[in-house]
C-alpha cells in the first residue's frame, strides 16, 4: 500500500479554519485520498474522498495538488466537536481495506 | 435509521475463556469487516466478508474466527488462542467490498481480567 505522511498533532481555535496536510509522494494514478476522523473512544467517521480535483461536502473541502504527491483537508470553520484524530488514506484497484496510520491529532481551543 | 451496531460496549473476557462481539447493519450492504485498535494506533484489519457465507483473513486473524450466515450480521469470537486481546474493536460495512465508504459501529472494549 502506498504510504501517507501526517504530522502528529495540530492546533486550532474555534471558529478558525483549519488545514490538515497529507503527503502521499508514492500515490498510483488510480488510487483515491480518502479522509476519515475518530472522536475519543467512538469509531472512525468518514469525512471526503477525491482523485484529482478538489472536492466539497458539508463536513469539509478536500484540496490535492496537481502532481497528487500531497493532500489537504480544509475544515472552514472549526468547533469543538472537530477536535479527533484525522486519517488520511489511499485507496486503489480492489482495495478492500482501509489502512490506518496514526493519522493527525486535532485540538480545537474555545 | 440506518447504521452498525456493537455489542457490548464493554466486555470483559477471562483467561482461557471465548468471547463473542455482536456487529449488526441495517444498511443492506453486502461487506463487513472487522478491525482491531490499540491505544495511539492505527486500525488493523482482523477479517473481513465480501458476501454472505464467504470472509476472509486480514492483517492479524490469528486468535480470531468470524462467521457471515445473514447477511446483516458479522459476529467476531475472540479465542483463547488470542493471548493479547485487550483492545478496542471496530465493525465496519460498506455498499461492496473495493473502495467504497466503509461505516463504523461504536465499538466494543474487550478487557482481560
Amino acid at each position: 500500500d502506498a504510504k501517507t505522511t501526517q504530522p502528529n498533532s495540530m492546533e486550532s481555535n474555534e471558529e478558525e479554519p483549519v488545514h490538515l496536510p497529507c503527503n502521499h509522494s508514492t500515490i498510483s494514478g488510480t488510487d483515491y485520498i480518502h479522509w476519515y476522523r475518530q472522536l475519543p473512544s467512538q469509531g472512525p467517521e468518514y469525512v471526503i474522498h477525491g482523485l484529482t480535483s478538489n472536492v466539497n461536502n458539508r463536513m469539509a473541502s478536500l484540496a490535492i495538488a496537481e502532481d497528487r504527491k500531497s493532500s489537504t483537508l480544509i475544515l472552514h470553520r472549526a468547533t469543538l466537536r472537530d477536535a479527533a484524530v484525522y486519517y488520511c488514506i489511499l485507496r486503489g484497484g480492489s482495495n478492500y481495506k482501509l489502512t490506518f496510520g496514526k493519522g493527525t491529532l486535532l485540538t480545537v481551543n474555545p | 435509521d440506518g447504521g452498525i451496531t456493537q455489542s457490548p460496549k464493554y466486555l470483559f473476557r477471562k483467561e482461557g475463556q471465548n468471547v463473542t462481539l455482536s456487529c449488526e447493519q441495517n444498511l443492506n450492504h453486502d461487506a463487513m469487516y472487522w478491525y482491531r485498535q490499540d491505544p495511539g494506533q492505527g486500525l488493523r484489519l482482523i477479517y473481513y466478508s465480501q458476501i454472505v457465507n464467504d470472509f476472509q483473513k486480514g492483517d492479524i486473524a490469528e486468535g480470531y474466527s468470524v462467521s457471515r450466515e445473514k447477511k446483516e450480521s458479522f459476529p467476531l469470537t475472540v479465542t483463547s488462542a488470542q493471548k493479547n486481546p485487550t483492545a478496542f474493536y471496530l465493525c465496519a460495512s460498506s455498499i461492496t467490498g473495493s473502495r467504497e465508504t466503509q461505516y463504523f459501529g461504536p465499538g466494543t472494549r474487550l478487557l482481560v481480567l
